[in-house]
């Protein structure tokens, strides 16, 4: 089973400023990795796709990097509908498919 | 509207079942894989099952396998889970979420979740 850690667990950022996520595979993924956006009390939201594919309707502030064992996620601005929680997913090899442990991103 | 709307979560007893359904429409549910996926209060995301087009090719994760069984009605589009022999760790938010595209395990729609809690 992939193992996908997430750091850091927490992003305690003003609106306006950058964000940097990371994601970390306990083996390469390729370029197979997704990240998903969660508000409290909704679903997922897939934002990016095969580690920098924006998802329709996405806003173009946000953006993915990276492949093998290490992703980014970036949030150039943050608008204050940003504050959330983000997942990291792998699908190279499965089952399992496999999230990590999310980092929340929040208001300072 | 393209949606997905899962119903059936409920409280029910350690060792009993449940039924869960998701109600697709707005697009070709027929041509579209499916999972199910949940989350338990204040954790993260869990991947639990996996359903192609025909339902040829099914998937589980090791902790429900045995004891949950996806399906689906294309005829009706709905997608389902049997759960069987639920265990208080099965307490969670289930997701119907659609595959991003034929046998990929990425989602790019999801359902609100219905609420399952096991308890005594």
């Amino acid at each position: 089973e992939i193992v996908l850690t997430q750091s850091p667990a927490t992003l305690s950022l003003s609106p306006g400023e950058r964000a940097t996520l990371s994601c970390r595979a306990s083996q390469s993924v390729s370029s197979y990795l997704a990240w998903y956006q969660q508000k409290p009390g909704q679903a997922p939201r897939l934002l990016i796709y095969d580690a920098s594919n924006r998802a329709t309707g996405i806003p173009a502030r946000f953006s993915g990097s990276g492949s093998g064992t290490d992703f980014t996620l970036t949030i150039s601005s943050l608008e204050p509908e940003d504050f959330a929680v983000y997942y990291c997913q792998q699908r190279l090899s499965w089952p399992p498919l496999t999230f990590g442990g999310g980092t929340k991103v929040e208001i300072k | 509207e393209v949606q997905l709307v899962e119903s059936g979560g409920d409280l029910v007893q350690p060792g009993g079942s449940l039924r869960l359904s998701c109600a697709a429409s707005g697009f070709t549910f027929s041509t579209y894989c499916m999972h199910w996926v949940r989350q338990a209060p204040g954790k993260g995301l869990e991947w639990i099952s996996y359903i192609s087009t025909s339902s040829t090719t099914i998937h589980y994760a090791d902790s429900v396998k045995g004891r949950f069984t996806i399906s689906r009605d294309n005829a009706k589009n709905s997608l389902y889970l049997q759960m069987n022999s639920l265990r208080d760790e099965d307490t969670a938010v289930y997701y119907c979420a659609r595959a991003v595209a034929q046998g990929r395990g990425d989602f790019d729609l999801w359902g609100r979740g219905t609420l399952v809690t096991v308890s005594s």
